[in-house]
């Protein structure tokens, strides 16, 4: 159980254009989901909360008409990097929270980002 | 503001060596979680520490949370290779530590 997917799982793309990402909860339903962006060899930066049918929470220094989130289900949101550029490049991973206990989150796999 | 101090930050050891990671704040926390985490994929959660003094194993791990409830380690014995990857513990208001990258050679 508890299991988050994303896609793509990889994407490359040229700078100017948008790209969509997206995490599902497979088998439970999540009010909140969170995005964090990872460099390599770092830890997890949290860039924003986002809630099933509300706005979603920006971390500061994240710029909100750039990463828009949209949290349209309780097992679905997507991330939209617009107008990427090659400083987008990263691994964008998604996690979701359950309701069980103890804040645990479960990530997805991760998204690779490279805008050429 | 919460902060997750992790120690050490990289650490290179031989197949079959014990080794400790630290994970400290100044802050009580109510949780604390560790993850391991592979290049190119996102964590896997380990394990999560509610109480105070509370000791958990997960087979070669020991996972320890400090009687304050402000700090907890990591213990592996006899380290394989497949321990190799990224080690973040994490609590509170999703505060992730820097993280320890662990190299296990054979």
């Amino acid at each position: 159980g508890a299991v988050v997917s994303q896609h793509p799982s990889w994407v490359i793309c040229k700078s100017g254009t948008s790209v969509k990402i997206e995490c599902r909860s497979l088998d439970f339903q999540a009010t909140t989901m969170f995005w964090y962006r990872q460099f390599p060899k770092q830890s997890l930066m949290l860039m924003a909360t986002s809630n099933e049918g509300s706005k979603a929470t920006y971390e500061q220094g994240v710029e909100k008409d750039k990463f828009l989130i949209n949290h349209a289900s309780l097992t679905l949101s997507t991330l939209t990097v617009t107008s990427a550029h090659p400083e987008d490049s990263s691994f964008y991973i998604c996690s979701a929270k359950t309701l069980r206990f103890y804040n645990e989150q479960f990530f997805g796999p991760g998204t690779r980002l490279t805008v050429l | 503001t919460q902060l997750l101090e992790q120690s050490p930050q990289f650490l290179s050891i031989q197949e079959g060596e014990n080794l400790t990671v630290y994970c400290n704040s100044s802050s009580v926390f109510s949780s604390l979680q560790w993850y391991r985490q592979e290049p190119g994929e996102g964590p896997v959660l380990l394990v999560t520490v509610v109480t105070g003094g509370e000791v958990k194993k997960l087979k070669r791990l020991t996972f320890q949370f400090g009687d304050a409830r402000k700090d907890s380690s990591l213990h592996i014995t006899a380290a394989q290779p497949g321990d190799t990857g990224l080690y973040l513990c994490a609590g509170g208001k999703l505060i992730f530590g820097q993280g320890t990258e662990l190299s296990v050679k054979p």
